[in-house]
């Protein structure tokens, strides 16, 4: 069974500021890779994902995440944050057959401040 | 793109009561459901799996006679909660999986048992 790790449980910086944020998973099998964020009271957005290819994807709001096969990783960076950053953010993996749940990490709280 | 339509956005019941939460998948069809459970400021617990027209395959620890799946269609799932109880207060998310928009997720309901 595969599983995440998101290292961080919060992260604080400030606006413009550099951020990156932590996942490691676990699984025997090939797998997807996922980053979703949540708004307080909201459902999920999905933020970006790996499935195969390029081993670093982007988001259309200046996030990227590299799948690092040989470390188990796929790190969320973002080079200059704003305010309206401030979420929590999930990673999540599954495994690359079908009918299988996305399994999540704990997430990780980005406060952004001015 | 793929939008799963999740009703009710909160409800608000008596202990000992039933709820029922119900996701659609708009334009598309689901070959799997997934509901998930989130309690504040936790991640998303995999509760259940289901496909259309056969019982839903539930996560160890997970009360398969409390938590009602019904999965009727390739565009409804129901999850019923009976006989609700405040320890079941939680947000429950639902994911709709299909091979060409992979995971869809709904909006959450939130769930508060007085």
């Amino acid at each position: 069974a595969q599983s995440v790790t998101q290292l961080d449980s919060q992260v604080p910086v400030f606006e413009e500021a550099p951020v990156e944020l932590r996942c490691n998973y676990s699984s025997s099998v090939s797998v997807y890779l996922f980053w979703y964020v949540q708004y307080p009271n909201q459902g999920l957005q999905l933020l970006l994902k790996y499935l195969s290819g390029s081993t670093l994807v982007e988001s259309i709001n200046g996030f990227e995440a590299e799948f690092n096969k040989s470390q188990t990783s796929f790190h969320l960076r973002k080079p200059s944050v704003h305010i309206s950053d401030t979420a929590e953010y999930f990673c999540a993996v599954s495994e690359n057959q079908a009918g299988t749940a996305l399994i999540f990490g704990k997430g990780t709280t980005l406060s952004v401040s001015s | 793109g793929a939008v799963v339509s999740q009703h009710p956005s909160w409800v608000i019941c008596k202990s000992g009561t039933s709820v029922k939460i119900e996701c659609r998948s708009l334009d598309f069809q689901a070959t799997t459901m997934f509901w998930y459970r989130q309690f504040p400021k936790q991640s998303l617990m995999l509760m259940a799996t289901s496909n259309e027209g056969s019982k839903a395959t539930y996560e160890q620890g997970v009360e398969k006679d409390k938590f009602l799946i019904n999965h009727a269609s390739l565009t409804l799932s129901t999850l019923t909660v009976t006989s609700a109880h405040p320890e079941d207060s939680s947000f429950y998310i639902c994911s709709a999986k299909s091979e060409f928009y992979g995971y869809t997720f709904g909006s959450g309901t939130r769930l508060t048992v007085v």
